[in-house]
């Protein structure tokens, strides 16, 4: 069965202090690993696919990045509207289509 | 160039009622898939439909729940004498084609009284 842990549950910084968000994964036949972020009263929103191992993407003050076992989603300076719910995902496997297994997501707060 | 289309936003049911969440996938996206976010939960699985094809329902409830997705309309998602448990978010995904990213709806809110 796939599995997605991320880490921590929760993380407050201020603004500017960049940080890291964790997610580790057992999965067979890694077809990609996904990064959303969740806004309240919101569906996610897609961010990064990643592929394979030393893979990575970037957007804005985000960036991703893949091993064997986990990915990580780097936050450089931070800034207020950068809090969110961030959810990692895996798809697996050829016969589930696009499905995805989520973690549970890395509530991020960034103060000012 | 609309996104998923979920409605209702809200929706109020007492125990034993049925309820019917409508989904409409973005423009040529032909995969749609149902998730339920349960308070303080990650997102689980529940069904994936094609046109007029289930393809794989291994996360959906055996009883009261069912999915459609009908060559003509938007993807139903209905739980039939709804009890308490059921309160959630319900959200719809869909893709164009596999594998793909999923571009998610904003959800159904979904609250058994």
């Amino acid at each position: 069965e796939d599995q997605v842990t991320q880490s921590p549950e929760a993380l407050r910084l201020q603004e500017g202090e960049s940080s890291s968000l964790n997610c580790s994964y057992t999965v067979s036949g890694l077809r990609g690993l996904f990064w959303y972020r969740q806004d309240p009263g919101k569906g996610p929103e897609f961010l990064f696919t990643l592929y394979s191992a030393g893979e990575e993407k970037e957007k804005e003050r985000l960036k991703a990045t893949l091993t064997k076992k986990e990915s990580f989603l780097h936050i450089t300076a931070p800034k207020p509207e950068d809090s969110a719910t961030y959810l990692c995902a895996v798809q697996a496997g050829e016969t589930s289509g696009s499905r995805l297994t989520f973690g549970e997501g890395t509530q991020l707060t960034v103060n000012p | 160039n609309a996104g998923v289309m979920q409605n209702p936003r809200h929706l109020v049911r007492r125990r034993g009622q049925e309820a019917r969440l409508r989904c409409s996938p973005m423009k040529g996206h032909s995969h749609v898939y149902w998730y339920r976010q349960l308070p303080e939960e990650g997102l689980k699985f529940m069904v994936y439909l094609q046109k007029e094809n289930i393809i794989d329902e291994s996360g959906m409830p055996k009883e009261r729940f069912s999915a459609e997705f009908p060559k003509e309309g938007p993807s139903i998602l209905r739980i039939q004498q709804v009890v308490r448990g059921d309160s959630a978010a319900y959200f719809c995904a869909s893709s164009p084609y596999n594998p793909s990213p999923l571009h998610f709806g904003n959800g159904t809110r979904l609250t058994v009284t």
